[in-house]
């Protein structure tokens, strides 16, 4: 299985919105709806942001929000804090005759500018 | 609250052998799916493999298939991993993880908490 694709680094001021995409293949990504997406901040271990593609878990803020089509999965978070600069990672369920995990995307570096 | 703690990391050479655990505190353990997923010093993230609930189940990526066992010990609260034959290749921050659930039990496919991990250096 490969990563997950994601771009390197997005930026934003505050206040304005960016998304992230997470583009796959459909033996993960397209297969199911099992997205899930996470926030690492440096030194620390990652948070789930986002699960099932667009389902935001108690205590996470509605700023943040997912969607999928076809291959790609996407997270985008509105109005732009300077606490929400961190890496991204997107994560699919995958299935196939040789393998049944997880995969991972290639992480996106958030900067608040 | 939901508590994971990873121990068991060090420098290790080349060839040898590390057991990995994840104390956990603040859920029914033997209810939860768990993993364990990888971070190379400034890397992305990496599964590495999971065991159901009860043990009866595992999977692993195949970067790691063949060489680590992942186990649990429900009456101890503590889940597993005996990495084999290390490579270099393996060297990374090791975080326990565990699976996210529905009502009824059933895996929702994701991590709902995760440890802060502990560092593992394959090395001569």
């Amino acid at each position: 299985q490969s990563a997950l694709t994601q771009p390197a680094s997005v930026s934003g001021s505050p206040g304005q919105s960016i998304t992230i995409s997470c583009t796959g293949t459909s033996s993960d990504v397209g297969s199911y709806d099992l997205v899930s997406w996470y926030q690492q901040h440096p030194g620390k271990g990652p948070k789930v942001m986002i699960s099932e593609v667009s389902k935001r878990p108690s205590g996470v803020s509605n700023r943040f929000s997912g969607s999928k089509s076809g291959n790609t999965a996407s997270l985008t978070i509105s109005g732009l804090q300077a606490e929400d600069e961190a890496d991204y990672y997107c994560c699919a369920y995958a299935y196939s005759s040789t393998f049944d995990g997880y995969v991972f995307g290639t992480g996106t570096k958030v900067t608040v500018l | 609250q939901v508590h994971l703690v990873e121990s068991g990391g060090g420098v290790v050479q080349p060839g040898r052998s590390l057991r990995l655990s994840c104390s956990a505190s603040g859920f029914t353990f033997s209810n939860h799916g768990m993993h364990w997923v990888r971070q190379a010093p400034g890397k992305g993230l990496e599964w590495v493999a999971v065991i159901w609930y009860d043990g009866s189940n595992k999977y692993y990526a195949d970067s790691v298939k063949g060489r680590f066992t992942i186990s649990r010990d429900n009456s101890k609260n503590t889940l597993y991993l005996q990495m084999n034959s290390l490579r270099a290749e393996d060297t990374a921050v090791y975080y326990c993880a565990r699976d996210g659930v529905d009502y009824y039990g059933s895996s929702l496919y994701y991590f709902d908490y995760w440890g802060q991990g502990t560092l593992v250096t394959v090395s001569s």
